[in-house]
């Protein structure tokens, strides 16, 4: 059975930093592309990193490229997410996704999530 | 960016009543286009993808057609447990993007 649980959320304070964490099993994780998906309170889905089974290519949009890292760990099944330079607008629940296909992009199986909370 | 519209922002279904929900792309997207299922305090869940092939373990009651910019899923016989959020997704053009959702309620 594939899971995938996310951990290190929290609150924290604009301008810091916070590095989320996905355990993977029940899969080759090596075999997959990975991804961060977001969601705001009360709002809908926000595609936020992607990364390259191998972990040479990542993938970011606009809105958190030069402030957010996705990289991760093939011998750990573990995916992690560094954000940096918080801003009120991250605020959301992260969710930890697989993706379903290496050729295009959709998200199979997804964690619980974790809730980052960014406020003074 | 591609974007997403669906519709109806929200809907309200009988028990055994066929809905349908649809998603318009601003531009062709050849038939890569994901349907989600979200339940309150949930993750989502993948329904549909490649826009009609069912994922493993989700009930045959759903469906979803379409192609080039139109695409809709339909769920018939609907049930108690289909009460959620639905979200389309289009992966053919990075980034991939979502729609903002159609909720579902059971009258």
């Amino acid at each position: 059975e594939v899971q995938l649980v996310e951990s290190g959320g929290g609150l924290v304070q604009p301008g810091r930093s916070l590095k989320l964490s996905c355990a993977a099993s029940g899969f080759t994780f090596s075999n997959y592309y990975m991804a961060w998906v977001r969601q705001a309170p009360k709002k809908g889905l926000e595609w936020v990193a992607t990364i390259s089974t191998s972990g040479s290519r990542t993938y970011y949009p606009d809105s958190v490229k030069g402030r957010f890292t996705i990289s991760r760990d093939n011998a750990k099944s573990s995916l992690y997410l560094q954000m940096n330079s918080l801003k009120s607008e991250d605020t959301a629940t992260y969710y930890c996704a697989r993706h379903g296909s290496n050729l295009w992009w959709y998200f199979d199986f997804w964690g619980p999530g974790t809730m980052v909370t960014v406020s003074s | 960016d591609i974007q997403m519209t669906q519709s109806p922002h929200s809907l309200s279904a009988s028990l055994g009543e066929t809905v349908s929900i649809e998603c318009l792309a601003s531009e062709g997207i050849s038939n890569y286009l994901a349907w989600y299922q979200q339940k309150p305090g949930k993750s989502p869940q993948l329904l549909i993808y490649y826009a009609s092939s069912l994922q493993d373990g989700v009930p045959s009651r759903f469906s979803g057609s379409g192609s080039g910019t139109q695409y809709s899923l339909k769920i018939s016989n609907m049930q108690p447990e289909d009460e959620g959020v639905y979200y389309c997704q289009q992966g053919y053009k990075y980034p991939p993007t979502f729609g903002a959702g159609t909720k579902l309620e059971l009258k």
